[in-house]
């Protein structure tokens, strides 16, 4: 069974806090890793992308990966309320014949106090 | 601008009533995919499709049909066999399957049996 596992929350942080969200996945072969972010009734909107180990920084946002340790992580400096949204990270797995699938995890709800 | 489109926005169905929830891209994206979100739950894929007139069944298939007749055009029928079908269903496309890019998501359609 492939899997992506997040906390599901609520994370709440107070505003101008780094809010930090872990993902694990199960699939060891997995090559390239995504956080979504959710507003409460709308569609997930793709926030960053990860391919190699180490740190990737876009703006406020850090996402971390350890492809050894299966772990996947996404920090949000400076959380603002308007970060205040459901985060889900997606891993994309090899599904057989040469394609590749999303697995989404059930996010985690981060919440940021003003 | 490229992106995708869903509609309608709200759908109401009647008990024994077949629907079909409509999703156009103009991406030019191979793959596309249709999930229902319920809460708590995630996303949970219904069907897939690599190419036109070529589509999958995903994780939860049954009470549901697809057809892929063009390329831009990826329709989803809820039918009345799917006894529990109020849920937030998303569709989605990417570049193709075989690669491992994220994927692009529609604005969604919220499904409620009346």
């Amino acid at each position: 069974q492939k899997e992506v596992e997040q906390n599901s929350g609520p994370l709440s942080v107070p505003e101008g806090a780094i809010a930090s969200l872990n993902c694990t996945y199960s699939d060891r072969g997995s090559q390239s890793f995504f956080w979504y972010r959710q507003y409460s009734g709308k569609s997930p909107e793709l926030i960053m992308s990860i391919y190699s180990n180490g740190d990737k920084e876009d703006g406020r946002f850090t996402a971390q990966l350890n492809k050894a340790s299966q772990y996947v992580s996404l920090l949000i400096r400076d959380s603002q309320p308007s970060d205040s949204a459901t985060y889900l990270c997606a891993v994309n797995m090899n599904s057989g014949a040469g394609s590749y699938q999303l697995t989404f995890g059930k996010g985690t709800k981060l919440s940021v106090i003003p | 601008d490229g992106g995708i489109t869903q509609s309608p926005k709200y759908l109401f169905r009647k008990e024994g009533q077949n629907v079909t929830l409509s999703c156009e891209q103009n991406l030019n994206h191979d793959a596309m995919y249709w999930y229902r979100q319920d809460p708590g739950q995630g996303l949970r894929l219904i069907y897939y499709s690599q190419i036109v007139n070529d589509f999958q069944k995903g994780d939860i298939a049954e009470g549901y049909s697809v057809s892929r007749e063009k390329k831009e055009s990826f329709p989803l029928t809820v039918t009345s066999a799917q006894k529990n079908p109020t849920a937030f269903y998303l569709c989605a496309s990417s570049i193709a399957t075989g690669t491992q890019d994220g994927y692009t998501f529609g604005s969604g359609t919220r499904l409620t049996v009346v």
